[in-house]
């Protein structure tokens, strides 16, 4: 069965680390997103991409980089982790092109000290 | 940006009750979705709306897109012990790309 999945699931790391969460689909979907998600903000878009080399800026994306090398693969990185990045992270993907809804992964919960 | 505002944040209500939540905004949109979380895991989809006035139903799930294009309700009818969660819209707006808008959400509580 296609899946998308997360990891790690959860991460505890020191300010200025760089981190990388992994998120991987196996739906063939050319759409995938990053949001994270806080208490009294809902979910909000990082970044998201709609193909292979293809990245774009979302709402919060100061802080984040995401590289699309591949259909499968869309990891986001935490250049310098702040406590600030501390959140649970979903990632989602959505079929190309359509008003298709998007579907998500279980999540990784980062937490920076 | 552009917001969808979702009420109530919150809501405590006895098992059996009916539940009603919407969301609304400044915006026309053309797909409105309904999605519901629980702890440790990511939003799961329940319902999907595409055209105006529509109405459609998930088991004891019911979800309408407002005729003005700018508000969606969500009902839940004889609520259960596992419908606790979180209930979130979102929406894709007319004329945009595939970007998807969601609200704040709403906390159901059911009391034993």
């Amino acid at each position: 069965d296609a899946e998308i999945t997360q990891s790690p699931r959860h991460k505890i790391t020191e300010t200025g680390r760089q981190v990388t969460l992994a998120c991987h689909q196996t739906w063939n979907h050319n759409n995938m997103f990053w949001y994270r998600q806080d208490l009294g903000h809902g979910l909000r878009l990082i970044h998201y991409s709609y193909g292979v080399q293809d990245t774009n800026k979302g709402e919060v994306s100061d802080g984040y980089s995401v590289s699309r090398s591949n259909t499968e693969d869309l990891p986001l990185t935490l250049e310098s982790a702040a406590s600030s990045q501390t959140s649970v992270y979903f990632c989602a993907h959505q079929v190309f092109c359509s008003n298709q809804p998007q579907h998500f992964g279980d999540g990784t919960r980062l937490s920076i000290l | 940006g552009q917001q969808l505002n979702q009420s109530p944040q919150s809501m405590f209500i006895q098992e059996g009750e009916d539940v009603s939540m919407n969301c609304t905004s400044s915006s026309i949109f053309n797909t409105w979705l309904w999605y519901k979380q629980e702890p440790g895991e990511g939003p799961v989809l329940l319902i999907a709306l595409y055209k105006a006035g529509e109405l459609t139903s998930n088991g004891r799930l019911t979800a309408q897109f407002g005729i003005t294009r700018k508000d969606s309700f969500l009902n839940i009818s004889a609520s259960i012990p596992s419908d606790v969660g979180i209930y979130f819209c979102a929406g894709r707006q007319m004329n945009r790309d595939d970007k998807i808008i969601f609200g704040k959400g709403t906390r159901l509580h059911i009391l034993p």
